[in-house]
């Protein structure tokens, strides 16, 4: 099945530097990759998507881009602000039916003001 | 905008005793999940849900789960006799037709004493 690699566990960054987090798939067919905040407590929101037929999407201060050949894809969040500290999921799955989303173990991102 | 509501918030229950975790999804939405989390773990896939059958559940939800979507709004997590490692949050996802993208609702924290 899929297995979902993220990295790095934990990113402190100044307020106003970028942050980037990496997530690698195993599952060639996963053609679907979401990105999920997480708050202390709360649910996870979805925050960004891609799906395989685009390599790069942009909302504002994030981006994500995605190289199928590398079976990678990352986060990228310009500008941080100390609100954007969260637990950060990346995830993939099979864009069919209902198959569920496979997730990565997170990234504890914390913006020092 | 419309939310996945899941009750209760909180459940404490002893070791050995039945459980019943409820969700509403998104009204328009076909297909249904829960997902756990182990504090401080990542997101991990229970079972999905799709025309009033299971579509596909992972290795956690063995015998002493089930799922039921008992009226047209609701759709419950049952533990039949809970065990201390089923301490955890239990998050209950919606999404339309085409599967994407996951509504997740706040969880229900599931504490066995």
């Amino acid at each position: 099945g899929e297995n979902v690699e993220q990295h790095p566990s934990t990113l402190s960054v100044q307020e106003g530097d970028s942050a980037v987090i990496k997530c690698t798939y195993s599952d060639s067919a996963s053609n679907y990759f979401p990105w999920y905040k997480q708050e202390l407590g709360k649910r996870p929101q979805l925050i960004i998507d891609i799906r395989s037929n685009v390599g790069e999407k942009k909302d504002q201060r994030i981006a994500v881009t995605l190289n199928k050949t590398a079976k990678h894809f990352s986060l990228h969040i310009t500008e941080t602000q100390p609100e954007d500290s969260a637990v950060y999921f990346c995830a993939a799955r099979i864009q069919s039916g209902n198959t569920p989303l496979v997730f990565g173990k997170g990234t504890r991102l914390s913006v020092i003001a | 905008e419309p939310e996945v509501t899941q009750t209760p918030s909180h459940q404490v229950t002893q070791m050995g005793q039945e459980v019943i975790l409820r969700c509403v999804p998104i009204s328009n939405h076909l297909y249904f999940y829960w997902y756990r989390q182990i504090l401080g773990q990542k997101v991990e896939f229970l079972v999905s849900f799709y025309n009033n059958e299971i579509s596909e559940k992972s290795e956690i939800f063995d015998d002493q789960f089930s799922v039921e979507r008992p009226d047209g709004s609701n759709f419950t997590l049952k533990i039949r006799s809970t065990k201390l490692e089923d301490s955890a949050m239990y998050f209950c996802a919606s999404s339309n037709e085409g599967g994407e993208p996951q509504h997740f609702g706040d969880g229900t924290r599931l504490s066995i004493l």
